[in-house]
């Protein structure tokens, strides 16, 4: 089964960049989605095919994706950005499947 | 307004049997492909099981023979059938949406706790 490997915390101080990897084996031939999730909330996207953002998500969010790396970056950091980020593709390799990442807790310092 | 609202969770023994529910409104479940993904305490996110608007469904291996998703037309509600819990099946269960382009989760219902224990 397709493994995606998240580091499990990122800390960053409020106006710097917070950049979170997504490892999977050629991540870069597929589309990876990022959620944001908020304690007791249900997860929001961030980031979908990669790079595109969901109409209401500030321009701060930005996605890459190449090789074996998907990345998320979050410019200008908030308070408010404070969440666990997940990443997620669609896989066929045995049937039909999405992955999710580990997840990755972001701290504003 | 478009949401998806769960309902069924609660306290259930091993071995014992539960059904969720996922009502839609302002959005057509027969008409999407919809899911359940969970998520354990303090754990991250699973993907459970997936029902494409044609009908077919999959499973992810940790629940297949053992839970079964479906749903009423009439009733525009998404279920998942869970038989043989077990501890290890205790988690938040959240229906949504996926798009077809992508293949992301677009919407979200707020969830439903499920726990298995004595």
């Amino acid at each position: 089964s397709y493994v995606l490997t998240q580091p499990p915390s990122v800390s960053v101080a409020p106006g710097q960049t917070a950049r979170i990897t997504c490892g999977g084996n050629n991540i870069g031939s597929k589309s990876v989605h990022w959620y944001q999730q908020k304690p007791g909330q249900a997860p929001v996207l961030v980031v979908y095919d990669d790079s595109d953002r969901p109409s209401g998500i500030p321009e701060r969010f930005s996605g890459s994706n190449s090789g074996n790396t998907a990345t998320l970056t979050i410019s200008r950091v908030e308070a408010g950005d404070e969440a666990d980020y997940y990443c997620q593709v669609w896989d066929s390799s045995s049937g039909p499947t999405y992955v999710f990442g580990t997840g990755t807790k972001v701290t504003v310092l | 307004e478009v949401q998806l609202v769960e309902s069924g969770g609660g306290l259930i023994q091993p071995g014992g049997s539960l059904r969720l529910s996922c009502a839609a409104s302002g959005f057509t479940v027969s008409s999407n492909y919809m899911s359940w993904v969970r998520q354990a305490p303090g754990k991250g996110l699973e993907w459970v099981s997936v029902i494409y608007s044609g009908g077919s469904t999959y499973y992810a291996d940790s629940v297949k023979g053992r839970f079964t998703i479906s749903r009423d037309n009439s009733k525009n509600t998404l279920y998942l059938q869970m038989n043989s819990l077990r501890a290890e099946d205790t988690a938040v269960y959240y229906c949504a949406s996926l798009t077809v382009t992508y293949w992301y989760f677009d919407l979200w219902g707020r969830g439903t706790l499920v726990t298995v224990s004595s």
